[in-house]
């Protein structure tokens, strides 16, 4: 049963725009939304997260928007540089355990 | 202060071996969770647990795997006579002791090829 489903499967956007990542889940019980960064041979970093009861939470380039009706979520990278190439998954939370969806591969051409 | 701590960062086993993975949380963290990353896959969630203590263990396989967490030590990921299905990316995390604070941080992985 796939709880998360993240799309796209990947993203190219050129440096300066904006990527958009989108994540929909299908239980109500969750009650946190992270993204998490992974760079090849490393592992996820926390990136950023959001709890329900709020709409949208920007930190720097970095914004996700959260429709508890619809029960999705996403994230938008601002002014996208070639650093941010990265392997993006969103997640969802309940119960102390996170969900993953299936990741998004995100490169930014120069 | 150091992070999420994990090794090896690989690990070679033949079929029918047993592989051993070791996690030590952040300082003051005493909440650990392992995950396992397929390759081009999201990880998927296998075990909870506090120490001395397994909190939930879900994800993991019926037969062969098994998880600790001693009060003294890292935690322990344990997997006997592996198979070629096991190779894998091991992802341990850890977060607070606090109630409130849900963010898990995650170590660098150990990657296990069975051949």
């Amino acid at each position: 049963q796939q709880q998360v489903k993240q799309s796209p499967q990947s993203l190219i956007v050129q440096k300066g725009g904006i990527s958009i990542i989108n994540c929909a889940y299908e239980n109500t019980a969750f009650d946190y939304f992270p993204w998490y960064q992974q760079f090849p041979g490393k592992g996820p970093a926390l990136l950023i997260a959001i709890r329900p009861d709020v709409s949208e939470k920007k930190e720097g380039r970095f914004t996700i928007s959260f429709n508890k009706s619809a029960k999705q979520f996403s994230l938008h990278i601002m002014d996208s540089q070639p650093g941010d190439s990265a392997t993006y998954f969103c997640a969802v939370q309940g119960a102390q355990k996170l969900v993953f969806g299936q990741g998004t591969r995100l490169t930014i051409n120069p | 202060n150091a992070g999420v701590m994990q090794n090896p960062r690989h690990l070679v086993r033949r079929r029918g071996q047993e592989a051993r993975l070791r996690c030590s949380p952040m300082k003051g963290h005493s909440h650990v969770y392992w995950y396992r990353q397929l390759p081009e896959e999201g990880l998927k969630f296998m075990v909870y647990l506090q120490k001395e203590n397994i909190i939930d263990e879900s994800g993991m396989p019926k037969e062969r795997f098994s998880a600790e967490f001693p009060k003294e030590g890292p935690s322990i990921l344990r997997i006997q006579q592996v198979v070629r299905g096991d190779s894998a990316a091991y992802f341990c995390a850890s977060s607070p002791l606090a109630s409130l604070s849900y963010e898990q941080y995650f170590g660098p992985g150990t990657r296990l090829t069975v051949t």
